[in-house]
């Protein structure tokens, strides 16, 4: 069965303190990985989409990694705006119906 | 450009009520989806389409309906409405890859 894991399922952090946060996943044959931002009361936001190992993509303070089993969403000095739930999704074996995981809750203190 | 538009944001339904959540969107997008977002849960596929006239269930189908009679519109409708059907609906769509999501529905059933 595909399967998407994230964690830690919440992260504190101070502002500045640089961390990274864990998506893995099982599926046959991957077609894609896409990283979601998602603010309270609202829908989640796009964010990257990787295909292969080693490809990383940047977003300001975000950078996405990709190997053959999980995925990071790296933070680099975080500040209080990039307090959100950030959700990873993969397509499911057979169609672009997407898996999430059940998300990280990051919470970035002054 | 409006995205994916979602009626209403909130509702309150009794038990035994039916009512349609509404979903539009102006991009031209083939594919439409419906999930619902329970707290600690990610979001769950319900019923998605690959474009007007063709729908299928996705994980969580039961006590849902939905048509696609037009591109553009995506109507879930929900028949004998019960608690478990308490959540937040989100429709979204995708040329064939990344989603774009509405703001939401938070529907309660009491």
């Amino acid at each position: 069965e595909d399967q998407v894991t994230q964690s830690p399922e919440a992260l504190r952090l101070q502002e500045g303190e640089s961390s990274s946060l864990n998506c893995s996943y099982t599926v046959s044959g991957l077609r894609g990985l896409f990283w979601y931002r998602q603010d309270p009361g609202k829908g989640p936001e796009f964010l990257f989409t990787l295909y292969s190992a080693g490809e990383e993509k940047e977003k300001e303070r975000l950078k996405a990694t990709l190997t053959k089993k999980e995925s990071f969403l790296h933070i680099t000095a975080p500040k209080p705006e990039d307090s959100a739930t950030y959700l990873c999704a993969v397509p499911n074996t057979g169609f672009q119906k997407l898996v999430f995981g059940t998300g990280t809750r990051l919470l970035v203190s002054p | 450009n409006a995205g994916v538009t979602q009626t209403p944001k909130f509702r309150i339904l009794k038990i035994g009520q039916s009512m349609t959540l509404q979903c539009t969107q102006d991009m031209n997008h083939n594919y439409m989806y419906w999930y619902r977002q329970d707290p600690g849960m990610g979001l769950k596929l319900i019923y998605y389409s690959v474009g007007a006239g063709i729908t299928d269930k996705g994980e969580v189908p039961n006590g849902y309906n939905v048509s696609r009679s037009t591109t553009e519109d995506f109507p879930l409708r929900l028949e004998l409405a019960a608690p478990s059907q308490t959540s937040v609906y989100f429709c979204a769509s995708s040329p064939g890859s990344e989603n774009t999501f509405g703001s939401g529905t938070r529907l309660t059933v009491v």
